[in-house]
C-alpha cells in the first residue's frame, strides 16, 4: 500500500513567519513529488515540483527533498493571510499515477 | 493556460439514480483521471485514462465506470449512486509525461454530489 502522510493541522503561523509543511512517502522508487494548494471550496493548484534531493525555490516557496529518509516539505516565507489554505503533498509513483496525502491545514494569522 | 471544465459545480440525485460526471479539457492532454475527495481522506484515484477508450482502475473503482470517446471528454459514471458516494468530484488531465516537465495534473473546478 502506497502511502503519503502529512500532518493535517491546522497549523497557525503569524503573518510573516515561516510556515513549514512536512509529507513523508512510503515508496523509495517515487522519482517526482508535487505540492498543491487548495483553498476552501476549490480544486487544487500546483505551486512546486521537485525531482533531485535538496532544496528547489520559487519566490516565497522553497521545496525541499530527502530521498534517503522519504521526506519532502514546503517552506513559505514571510507568510501571508492568503496563504491560508489547505497544502497537498502528491507522489507520482510512475505513469503519472499520483497519490495524495491528505493536506494540511495552514492558517497565517494577520 | 490548461482548462479543465466540469459539467456541474453542484449536483443532488437520488439513491439508486444513474449519474453522469462530465470532463473535458482543452489542451490535448492524453491522460485523464478522476478523483474524489473527502475529509481526512485526501484524494483518491478512482479510474484514470491513457487514451481514448482506454482506461485504468484506480484505488476505488468500485460502483463507478468510466468512458472516453473523445481525447478532450472523460465521464464518470455511478452506475446506482448510493449515499456513500457523497463526495468531492475531481476531475485532471496531464500530458503523456515522457518527460517530467509533463507530469503535472490539472484540475478542473470540481462537482460536488449529494446522494439522498
Amino acid at each position: 500500500q502506497k502511502e503519503v502522510e502529512q500532518n493535517s493541522g491546522p497549523l497557525s503561523v503569524p503573518e510573516g513567519a515561516i510556515a513549514s509543511l512536512n509529507c513523508t512517502y512510503s515508496d523509495r522508487g517515487s522519482q517526482s513529488f508535487f505540492w498543491y494548494r487548495q483553498y476552501s471550496g476549490k480544486s487544487p493548484e500546483l505551486i512546486m515540483s521537485i525531482y533531485s534531493n535538496g532544496d528547489k525555490e520559487d519566490g516565497r516557496f522553497t521545496a525541499q527533498l530527502n530521498k534517503a529518509s522519504q521526506y519532502v516539505s514546503l517552506l513559505i516565507r514571510d507568510s501571508q493571510p492568503s496563504d491560508s489554505a489547505t497544502y497537498l503533498c502528491a507522489v507520482n509513483w510512475g505513469f503519472n499515477k499520483f497519490y495524495f496525502g491528505s493536506g494540511t491545514k495552514l492558517n497565517v494569522k494577520p | 493556460d490548461v482548462k479543465v471544465t466540469q459539467s456541474s459545480r453542484y449536483l443532488v440525485k437520488r439513491t439508486g439514480e444513474k449519474v453522469f460526471l462530465e470532463c473535458v479539457q482543452d489542451m490535448d492532454h492524453e491522460n485523464m483521471f478522476w478523483y474524489r475527495q473527502d475529509p481526512g481522506l485526501g484524494l483518491r484515484l478512482i479510474y484514470f485514462s491513457y487514451d481514448v477508450k482506454m482506461k485504468e482502475k484506480g484505488d476505488i473503482p468500485e460502483g463507478y465506470s468510466v468512458s472516453r470517446e473523445k481525447k478532450e471528454r472523460f465521464s464518470l459514471i455511478l452506475e446506482s449512486a448510493s449515499t456513500n458516494q457523497t463526495s468531492m468530484y475531481l476531475c485532471a488531465s496531464s500530458l503523456l509525461g515522457l518527460r517530467r516537465a509533463e507530469e503535472t495534473q490539472y484540475f478542473g473546478p470540481g462537482t460536488r454530489l449529494l446522494v439522498l
